[in-house]
């Protein structure tokens, strides 16, 4: 049974930092690896998506994923108060059944 | 594009009575799957369709939790003999087909049980 965590729970940084958001699996076979953002009262929505070991840059967001060591994480540069969020990492094998974290609450203060 | 469409946004229910959830998933999309979202167990899976057909129901509750998915413009998740643990925000998404696509998700409904 997939057992997919995130840290920290909550995180509080000002508007410029960067930001760091982990995700372990517990799943060797795991394939498909999804960082989604939901913001307060809404749906979650994709951000980035990771297939293969290395590192994934799209604007101010960056995915690294290191399979061996079952972890994965979204690094966000410049952070701004719209990146206010819960912050939920995802994992499949199948890609299909999709496993998600508790999320990481991120708070970018002014 | 409406994205997912998902009815009644928000239901009250009293203990015991049954709750049904609509969702309209995306046109054109194959893959349909329901999620539960607590703030204690945070998002999570319930069951799935694929071209209608269901695909796997592993995290639906069995005795009182029912999934439909008639036909390709929406499915349906049934509670039945509702009880306030089921309270939660229910997620329908849907995604283009099968084989690591994102997944939409749907505004939810929020289901309330007195």
């Amino acid at each position: 049974q997939q057992n997919v965590q995130q840290s920290p729970e909550s995180l509080i940084v000002p508007e410029g930092a960067r930001t760091s958001l982990n995700c372990t699996f517990s799943d060797s076979a795991s394939q498909y690896f999804w960082w989604y953002r939901q913001h307060s009262g809404k749906a979650p929505k994709a951000l980035m998506s990771i297939f293969s070991n290395g590192e994934k840059e799209e604007g101010r967001f960056t995915i690294h994923l290191n399979k061996a060591s079952l972890h994965f994480s979204l690094h966000i540069r410049d952070s701004q108060p719209s990146d206010s969020a819960l912050y939920l990492c995802a994992v499949s094998t199948n890609a299909y059944k999709v496993i998600f974290g508790k999320g990481t609450h991120l708070h970018v203060l002014p | 594009n409406a994205g997912v469409i998902q009815t009644p946004r928000h239901k009250v229910t009293g203990k015991g009575q049954e709750a049904t959830l609509w969702c309209e998933p995306i046109s054109g999309h194959s893959a349909v799957f329901w999620y539960r979202q607590t703030i204690v167990q945070g998002l999570e899976f319930l069951t799935y369709f694929r071209n209608q057909a269901p695909i796997d129901d592993s995290g639906m509750p069995k005795e009182r939790f029912s999934a439909q998915m008639p036909n390709q413009s929406h499915s349906t998740l049934k509670i039945q003999s509702t009880q306030p643990q089921d309270s939660a925000v229910y997620l329908c998404a849907s995604s283009l087909r099968q084989g690591a696509r994102e997944q939409y998700f749907g505004p939810g409904t929020r289901l309330t049980v007195l």
